[in-house]
């Protein structure tokens, strides 16, 4: 157990629907990083928050968006759903070692 | 930040060791080499990380030799669990804030 929750574990949609990803951090971890993993596919880094704030942005859909919010937790809202944002979203969290990331147990997202 | 190049997929029987070569020739002077290790369906779970000479940890050791330009992943005795895609990551110094980027990995088959 890597101390990283990701919530929900499953979630089924259809195309042009919204939805949103949650994840909270290990106890103390002031980053999040979201990334996505296609069928079969490295992982994709999309974006990262430090305290609240952007870090750093990867390559994200315009129709995708991220928050962290004062408690540290952090939702990944993604839009206008398409069949190929099916895949498998990750959350990862730090400390000050950002290369030393704890990855929850994913969201597996099937847009259908 | 580098680029990494490794094998696609690399087989072996259980018992024996594996080496995972990990080839980053443009690694700049201050870069770090981290390992993480992924099995189907979950997150990344780092292993390893080095700067220079050998680390040993007691999962894996890395060895990396003087002109840093290569890495080695060194897997003691490997069993059936150790089938999983590993990443070489090659980055900044560990403290901060810095885009991770995933290759697509090695993916290992250990075979009974």
């Amino acid at each position: 157990d890597s101390g990283v929750t990701q919530t929900p574990k499953h979630l089924i949609t259809a195309t042009g629907q919204r939805v949103t990803l949650r994840c909270s951090p290990r106890s103390g971890d002031l980053s999040v990083y979201w990334y996505q993993q296609s069928l079969d596919q490295g992982l994709q880094f999309l974006i990262q928050y430090y305290n609240g704030e952007e870090r750093a942005k990867g390559n994200i859909l315009e129709r995708f968006s991220a928050q962290q919010f004062p408690d540290l937790h952090s939702e990944l809202n993604l839009s206008s759903l398409e069949l190929g944002d099916s895949a498998l979203y990750f959350c990862a969290s730090s400390g000050d070692y950002y290369n030393e990331q704890f990855f929850g147990p994913g969201t597996r997202l099937t847009v259908l | 930040l580098a680029k990494t190049t490794q094998p696609i997929s690399m087989d072996s029987y259980e018992g024996q060791e594996v080496n995972i070569t990990c080839s980053h020739n443009n690694i700049a002077t201050n870069d770090y080499i981290t390992w993480y290790q992924q099995f189907p369906s979950q997150g990344p779970r780092f292993i390893i990380q080095g700067y220079k000479t050998k680390v040993t940890n007691e999962v894996a050791s890395l060895f990396i030799p003087a002109d840093r330009k290569s890495s080695t992943l060194s897997l003691p005795r490997v069993s059936l669990s150790d089938t999983a895609v590993y990443y070489c990551l090659v980055g900044p110094p560990p403290r901060g804030y810095q885009k991770v980027t995933f290759g697509t990995g090695t993916k290992l088959q250990v075979i009974p």
